[in-house]
Formats: C-alpha cells, structure tokens, sequence
C-alpha cells in the first residue's frame, strides 16, 4: 500500500449536480497528479498540481478544476455533472515535479445519475 | 504523440505456466515505461518500471519485462503464473513534457488453476 489516501470511496451524484474529491498525498511528495478511469479503460489524465498551482492538464473541459493545499493534499471538483463522469479517479502522488515514478491512492468511485 | 497499446484485451494461461503480456509503445526521446497492476475495486500497484540501464527489469511478484528498443516493445513476463495474478495490467509511459501518465486499454489476465 502507499502512503496515498483518497476520500470518499464511493459516491453517488446526480446529473447536474457538483462534487469534491480529496487526496491526501505520500510524506515527502509535493505534485498531485488526478486520473479519470472510465469502466474498461485506462487511467486518462486530467491535470497536474505542484505548489499549489495546476502544471499541465489533459483533454478535460473546465468543469473539471482542482486546488493543492500548503500541506500539498489535493481537491479534485467536478461542476455539472454528466452521466459519462461515472468512472474511478485516482490520485497519484511524486516526490517532485518531473519525478517519473507515481504512487496511486485506492481511487473514488463516482456513479453519475 | 506519445502512446500505448496493448493488443490483447485479455490473456488466458494455465497456473504454473509462463504468461506474457504483451505492450508496445510510441514516444519521442527516451522512454520510461511501466506495468501496473489493478484488482477489483482498487487502485493501482506499481509492478516495475525501465528507466535506463538493463534491458530485463525485475519487479514485484516475481513479475519482470523485457525492453526491446527496436522493437518498441516492454512485455511483462512471468516464468510460472499463479491464480492470484490473475488482474487487469496495465502499461504507461511517461510523457516527458508534463511528467503524465499515458496508458494503455489495460490487458486482463485469467490464470485458471
């Protein structure tokens, strides 16, 4: 296991609706990474945080925004909900901005309907 | 653009066989490639990763993989499978620019005893 924690586990939304996913970082680590995981796919990515500032973003629409915080935990906020944003998201946690090697949480799960 | 494949969406092996599974990938400058495994309901965990030096990496499990640079490829490979690997796999490379994760469709394989 790492050191990676993500809350809640589980959720359940409804379409329209606005959510808030939170991510505890691995001691030691200063970037956050966030990851959409659609049911039968791989892990997509959604954007990068490093000192408290986003640093690099994948093909996601604004909706999708989030927050570091000082002690470099992270928020993953999702505006408008749709039924396609039902997937896993997994936080991922590197000791540095450009550290290649990431460590994941155990992801939330978030059921759109 | 960087990529991942993995061609086969699921590999079937007898336990106590060799299991392969395999992943090619399309990056500019040097890769650095990953397995990584998910089970139901979980994250992900790192297996091992090819960053530079020897073509065999020897990771977790007993698991290794061979990176064939002529042949794009970094197969995950197990001399003797058990039914406990029995897990979705799944194969990233870095993107060097923004320090992302790119995987692939993931590959699921069943060891039946």
């Amino acid at each position: 296991e790492t050191g990676v924690t993500q809350s809640p586990t589980h959720l359940i939304k409804t379409r329209g609706q606005q959510v808030t996913l939170r991510c505890s970082s691995q001691s030691g680590h200063n970037t956050v990474s966030w990851y959409q995981q659609a049911l039968g796919q791989g892990p997509q990515f959604i954007f990068q945080y490093y000192r408290e500032e986003e640093n690099g973003r994948g093909n996601f629409p604004p909706r999708f925004s989030g927050l570091q915080f000082p002690n470099y935990s992270s928020e993953l906020n999702v505006n408008a909900l749709e039924l396609d944003d039902s997937a896993l998201y997994l936080c991922a946690s590197s000791r540095f901005h450009g550290a290649v090697e990431q460590y994941f949480g155990p992801g939330t799960r978030l059921t759109v309907t | 653009a960087q990529s991942v494949a993995q061609p086969e969406d699921q590999v079937n092996v007898a336990e106590g066989n060799p299991l392969t599974v395999k992943c090619t990938y399309s990056v500019s400058g040097n890769p650095y490639l990953f397995w990584y495994v998910q089970y139901p309901n979980r994250g992900l965990q790192f297996l091992l990763k090819y960053i530079t030096g020897d073509n065999l990496v020897k990771g977790s499990y007993g698991f290794e993989a061979e990176f064939n640079k002529s042949q794009t490829s970094f197969h995950l490979k197990k001399p003797s499978a058990l039914v406990s690997d029995s897990a979705l796999y799944f194969c990233a490379v870095v993107s060097s620019n923004t320090g992302k994760l790119i995987f692939g469709q993931g590959t699921t394989l069943q060891v039946k005893p």
